[in-house]
């Protein structure tokens, strides 16, 4: 199946602070991307849907001032937690598909563990 | 409003038997059914997938069976192993560039 990279894998950041977790599709070209959150056991929650070159679309009770979101080009999606606060911290996952393709899969990065200290 | 429902939380199954994974929706809208394979601290693996205008989908172990009417579709792996031990996400979406919609998960312990 296709490849979807996450960057970091983990990260250790302090409250206040600023981090960004890239998300590139290595095999074909997304058209459009998902970032999710997911807490310890529970389901992946959708955060944002981007489409390459668009302002992201978030979910409602997502404050898009805070989780930052680029899709700037076709392989390559950023998440950018500004201000980050130790109820941040999650999994977050990213997902991408390539709808030129017709009825194609989603697929899904490794994640990225943020802990906030 | 949880629009996929897993209501298994976990299962147990012994190696070589079947292992059968429910899933429901509510939105009458979906017509384009995934179930993903997910160990702790990585992304969830694309398993198998079905279209509304299917009943059934086969690959290798794995079979999804679609009941529209019932709005329900099960995962049916056989003959169960214990590398398949992991959580199972049921998940669904509409026509056109529309997110996924995931269900809470049924985590799966196949027992040698």
């Amino acid at each position: 199946g296709a490849v979807v990279s996450q960057h970091p894998s983990r990260v250790i950041c302090k409250s206040g602070t600023s981090v960004k977790i890239e998300c590139r599709s290595l095999d074909f070209q997304a058209t459009t991307m998902f970032w999710y959150r997911q807490f310890p056991k529970q389901s992946l929650m959708l955060m944002a849907t981007s489409n390459e070159g668009s302002k992201a679309t978030y979910e409602q009770g997502v404050e898009k001032d805070k989780f930052l979101i680029n899709h700037a080009s076709l392989t390559l999606s950023t998440l950018t937690v500004t201000s980050a606060h130790p109820e941040d911290s999650s999994f977050y996952i990213c997902s991408a598909r390539d709808l030129r393709q017709g009825e194609s899969e989603q697929y899904f990065g490794p994640g990225t563990r943020l802990t906030v200290t | 409003d949880q629009q996929v429902k897993q209501n298994s939380p976990s299962l147990s199954v012994q190696e070589g038997r079947i292992s059968i994974l429910n899933c429901d929706y509510t939105n009458s809208m979906f017509d384009y059914f995934l179930w993903y394979k997910k160990y702790p601290a990585e992304g969830p693996t694309f398993l198998i997938s079905i279209s509304s205008i299917k009943d059934k989908n086969e690959d290798g172990r794995f079979t999804v069976f679609l009941n529209k009417s019932a709005k329900h579709l099960s995962l049916h792996i056989v003959p169960s192993q214990p590398g398949d031990s992991a959580v199972y996400f049921c998940a669904a979406r509409s026509s056109g560039n529309t997110p996924l919609v995931f269900g809470k998960g049924t985590r799966l312990s196949v027992i040698a």
